[in-house]
C-alpha cells in the first residue's frame, strides 16, 4: 500500500464546474495536511492546509479532512482554465518531512 | 521566497555537481526533495538550524548536503549517474505553527 494515494487522472471538468480531488493516506500519525498546485515545468505551490477534521474554505477552494477514514479532499468551485495543473496531496506527521502522492492532473475545459 | 541556483545543470556521467538553496530568511527548517516526471516530490533531507535532522531520504553516499551557518544550504552529488537526473527542489518552513513548506523554483539536473 502506498503511503499516499491519489487518482493520477487526468480529471477533466468543464469551466464553471466543481472539481473534486481525493487523497488517502496510510500513516495514522499524520496531523497536518497540505495541498499543493503544480503547473507544468514549475515547482509546487502551497494552496491549502488543514489540521482538524471537517471543512476549511479559502476562496474557491475547500479542503475536507476525515482522519478516521484517513481521507482528505480538495474541492475547487467555479473551475477556471487557469486551475489546470497537477494537485499534490501531502500529509505531515511531525517527523519533518512531507510524503507526497503522485498527484492528480486536472484539466478544465473552456 | 526561496531561491535556488543554478536553475538548470547539464553534466556528464561521473562528474560532481553542487546546488545551492537560499531559504526564506526567518525560516529555520530547510528541506531538499527531488522530483521525476509524473511523480510527487521525494524527500531527501531536512535541516533544523545547522544540523541534519533527518537524512533518511538520501539514496546513497554520493549525495550529501550541508547548511553550515543555518541559512544557505548546498546539495552535492558526486560521480553523477543517469538515474540522478531529476528536478531538485528546496523548501523552507518555520518550526512553529503548521510547518507549511514553501518551495523554491528547483534545479533541473540532466546527466548525459
Amino acid at each position: 500500500q502506498k503511503e499516499v494515494e491519489q487518482n493520477s487522472g487526468p480529471l477533466s471538468v468543464p469551466e464553471g464546474a466543481i472539481a473534486s480531488l481525493n487523497c488517502t493516506y496510510s500513516d495514522r500519525g499524520s496531523q497536518s495536511f497540505f495541498w499543493y498546485r503544480q503547473y507544468s515545468g514549475k515547482s509546487p505551490e502551497l494552496i491549502m492546509s488543514i489540521y482538524s477534521n471537517g471543512d476549511k474554505e479559502d476562496g474557491r477552494f475547500t479542503a475536507q479532512l476525515n482522519k478516521a477514514s484517513q481521507y482528505v479532499s480538495l474541492l475547487i468551485r467555479d473551475s477556471q482554465p487557469s486551475d489546470s495543473a497537477t494537485y499534490l496531496c501531502a500529509p505531515y506527521n511531525q517527523g519533518g518531512k512531507l510524503i507526497f502522492g503522485q498527484g492528480t492532473e486536472l484539466s478544465v475545459k473552456p | 521566497g526561496v531561491s535556488q541556483n543554478p536553475r538548470h545543470k547539464i553534466t556528464k556521467r561521473g562528474q560532481n555537481v553542487t546546488f545551492r538553496c537560499d531559504p526564506i530568511s526567518e525560516h529555520n527548517r530547510l528541506y531538499w526533495y527531488r522530483q521525476t516526471l509524473g511523480q510527487g516530490p521525494e524527500f531527501l533531507i531536512y535541516f533544523q538550524g545547522t544540523g541534519a535532522a533527518d537524512d533518511s531520504g538520501l539514496p546513497n553516499d554520493r549525495f550529501f548536503a550541508v547548511r553550515p551557518e543555518g541559512s544557505v544550504s548546498t546539495l552535492k552529488i558526486q560521480r553523477t549517474q543517469q538515474e540522478d537526473s531529476a528536478v531538485y527542489l528546496c523548501a523552507s518552513s518555520l518550526v512553529q505553527g503548521g510547518n507549511e513548506q514553501y518551495f523554491g523554483p528547483g534545479t533541473r539536473l540532466t546527466v548525459t
